[in-house]
């Protein structure tokens, strides 16, 4: 079975704090695809970035950066420098194998940035 | 260039009452899929579809719930005798291309249903 989990539910920084939000996955699957995308108040979801399994550098992305670590299965994300703009619900999603369509997600991150 | 769209944005409706659902895909993508996201849940996959073809609806509801993506037109998400569980967002997401695995899918921002 595939599943992930987000276990933080809430964080709460300060401004220009750097923060890391956590996701561990599961899959059976030897080909796979990780994503984040963000939802900020207005509700829309944001795609941020895709990440297939057989590429685990780090990617940095101005001040957000993966880190994808198959040995713990856990791909997560950091934002440096943390702005009022960053508060939103962080979502981690799977993806099984090339001929799957379904993305699985987690339950989501909640940040709130206070200035 | 416009990216996918939803309508409506929020949609009220009584116990028992119909709710449509409409969504027209990203220029050029011909697959389309349907999410429901309850209250501070993650999206959950409800169905597949391409152009006149239900690919998968595993994870519709077996009653009541419909999906509909017609030759012309937009994706619809039908919900008949709606009742307060049916209470969520649905978010459409479109796709393009060949391998629908290797994509990247775009959503919509969204429809807020709220049954009374």
């Amino acid at each position: 079975a595939q599943k992930v989990t987000q276990a933080q539910t809430e964080i709460s920084v300060v401004e220009k704090e750097d923060v890391t939000l956590d996701c561990v996955y599961e899959t059976r699957d030897t080909t796979y695809y990780l994503f984040w995308y963000k939802q900020p108040p207005s509700g829309e979801l944001v795609f941020l970035i895709r990440r297939n399994s057989f590429d685990e550098q780090n990617e940095i992305s101005g001040r957000y950066s993966w880190n994808f670590q198959k040995s713990t299965s856990s791909f997560n994300f950091t934002i440096t420098a943390s702005q009022v703009v960053d508060s939103a619900v962080y979502f981690c999603a799977l993806r099984g194998g090339d001929s799957s369509y379904k993305l699985i997600f987690g339950s989501g991150t909640r940040l709130l940035v206070r200035p | 260039n416009a990216g996918v769209m939803q309508n409506p944005r929020h949609l009220v409706r009584r116990r028992g009452q119909e709710a449509r659902l409409r969504c027209s895909p990203m220029k050029g993508h011909s697959h389309v899929y349907w999410y429901r996201q309850l209250p501070e849940e993650g999206l959950k996959f409800m169905v597949y579809l391409q152009k006149e073809n239900i690919i998968d609806e595993s994870g519709m509801p077996k009653e009541r719930f419909s999906a509909e993506f017609p030759k012309e037109g937009p994706s619809i998400l039908r919900i008949q005798q709606v009742v307060r569980g049916d209470s969520a967002a649905y978010f459409c997401a479109s796709s393009g291309g060949v391998n629908p695995g290797a994509n990247v899918l775009t959503f919509g921002a969204g429809s807020r249903l709220t049954v009374l």
